[in-house]
């Protein structure tokens, strides 16, 4: 299985700011995704990450608002901008597992929880 | 598009007690299918899935799920729950027609009283 390391795992930021996200795995994959959890809330999704790519945003979300940067195969970046307090959640990286094929199964990072003042 | 559904949000259980909890899923032809489970402050851990075949899976943990087609139902179940099994479960679907994306249920809080 991947092993997904996040940073920073939890921050408090100010209006208006922005932050960005990191997402490292242990291994080349193919497919990155970004998630959203609101405060109780399921899980959503923000956008696709290919590397050599632009990302593929969800109905919902926009680039200027979650750019996303994908140099490489094993990292990924997502900057949540202008921050207000509606974009306090936590932000999960996942991957797909590359042993189970076409079906989705994704790995998960353990999040970034922000806290937007 | 493929949607899921979570009927209860919480549920509280005794430990030892058994545990079910419930997943409806809507897709058009046979979906992928995942529990995942969210301890505090954790990210998400998988905890087993349904491709194909046997419609009764089991997962880690000693959970298992089964898959009901007719019923469009997904359903996790732990015959003795543990009080570190306190967290909250999410069923997913997959599908391959919708470039692999995973959607995702409200999620269920399980709280487990001693």
């Amino acid at each position: 299985s991947a092993v997904i390391s996040q940073k920073p795992s939890r921050d408090i930021c100010q209006r208006g700011t922005s932050l960005t996200i990191q997402c490292q795995v242990d291994s080349q994959v193919t497919m990155m995704f970004w998630y959203r959890q609101q405060p109780g809330q399921s899980l959503t999704l923000i956008a696709t990450a290919n590397q050599g790519s632009e990302a593929t945003y969800e109905s919902g979300f926009v680039i200027d608002k979650f750019p996303i940067s994908r140099p490489n195969l094993t990292f990924s970046t997502l900057t949540v901008s202008n921050m207000s307090p509606e974009d306090s959640s936590i932000y999960l990286c996942s991957v797909e597992d590359a042993l189970a094929g076409d079906t989705g199964e994704l790995f998960f990072g353990e999040g970034s929880r922000l806290t937007v003042l | 598009a493929q949607s899921v559904t979570q009927p209860d949000i919480h549920i509280t259980v005794s430990e030892g007690a058994s545990l079910e909890l419930r997943c409806n899923y809507s897709y058009g032809a046979t979906p992928y299918l995942f529990w995942y489970v969210q301890s505090p402050g954790q990210g998400l851990q998988l905890l087993l899935k349904y491709f194909s075949g046997d419609t009764l899976v089991q997962g880690i943990k000693g959970f298992e799920a089964e898959f009901k087609r007719s019923q469009s139902s997904f359903n996790l179940r732990k015959p003795s729950v543990h009080w570190s099994d306190a967290a909250e479960y999410f069923c997913a679907v997959g599908a391959w027609a919708a470039g692999n994306k995973l959607t995702f249920g409200g999620g269920t809080r399980v709280l487990v009283k001693p």
